[in-house]
């Protein structure tokens, strides 16, 4: 199994829509999460950190389920701009660090 | 400005000649990475350091070096070149109190 899994897509949605993503880990002593967007051929740029108690940054909602073991970020009011590719990224509690990045879940917004 | 830097941005190589991308951050970070992305396959971490002459493998080091000698560069060396390692290489630098990881724009590297 997959040390972090993301459902490729693409989710190609209307412009307005609300669309979801989920990540899920398999190391339990994970301890930090992020959700990072790449746009094609660019490098990943953090979006939002994932807090246990889940936080909100303007139409973007993330969210924590240590007990399930993923994690989810919720996109309102999708826009054009939107598109690109969501990376999740899990890393473990002390020693090394050494991040797992999940593949990558596309987007695709359309008019 | 926060930045991470890598040079060059392309290249194209031959079989066995030696290259070296360099990565520079000004945020005084200690942790850096090197990544590379390949089609169906992610983001794959190369080597990583922890500090200065404080280096380690990742998941795919064969056919890499690395090297720390100051704090704000990590170069990656490609002693001898093969096609396989033709991909979109990645170096990052890790804030040490929220491990957000900060990205350089990429090298496309082609080997042939």
């Amino acid at each position: 199994r997959k040390e972090v899994e993301q459902d490729p897509g693409p989710f190609n949605v209307p412009e307005g829509a609300t669309v979801a993503f989920n990540c899920t880990y398999s190391n339990s002593a994970s301890q930090s999460f992020f959700w990072y967007r790449q746009d094609c051929r660019k490098e990943p740029k953090l979006l939002m950190s994932v807090y246990s108690s889940g936080n909100e940054d303007g139409r973007f909602t993330a969210q924590l389920n240590r007990a399930s073991q993923y994690i989810s970020l919720l996109i309102r009011d999708s826009k054009l701009s939107d598109s690109a590719t969501y990376l999740c990224v899990v890393t473990p509690r002390g020693g090394s660090y050494i991040p797992t990045f999940g593949r990558g879940t596309s987007l695709i917004v359309h008019p | 400005e926060a930045q991470v830097t890598q040079n060059p941005r392309y290249l194209i190589t031959v079989t066995g000649k030696k290259l070296t991308v360099t990565c520079s951050q000004n945020m005084n970070h200690e942790y850096m990475s090197w990544y590379r992305q390949d089609p169906g396959l992610g983001l794959r971490q190369i080597y990583y350091s922890m500090n200065v002459e404080v280096t380690d493998k990742g998941d795919v080091p064969e056919g890499y070096k690395v090297s720390r000698k100051e704090k704000r560069n990590f170069p990656l060396i490609l002693e001898s070149p093969s096609p396989n390692q033709t991909s979109l290489y990645f170096c990052a630098s890790t804030s040490d109190r929220g491990y957000e990881q900060y990205f350089g724009p990429g090298t496309r590297l082609t080997v042939t």
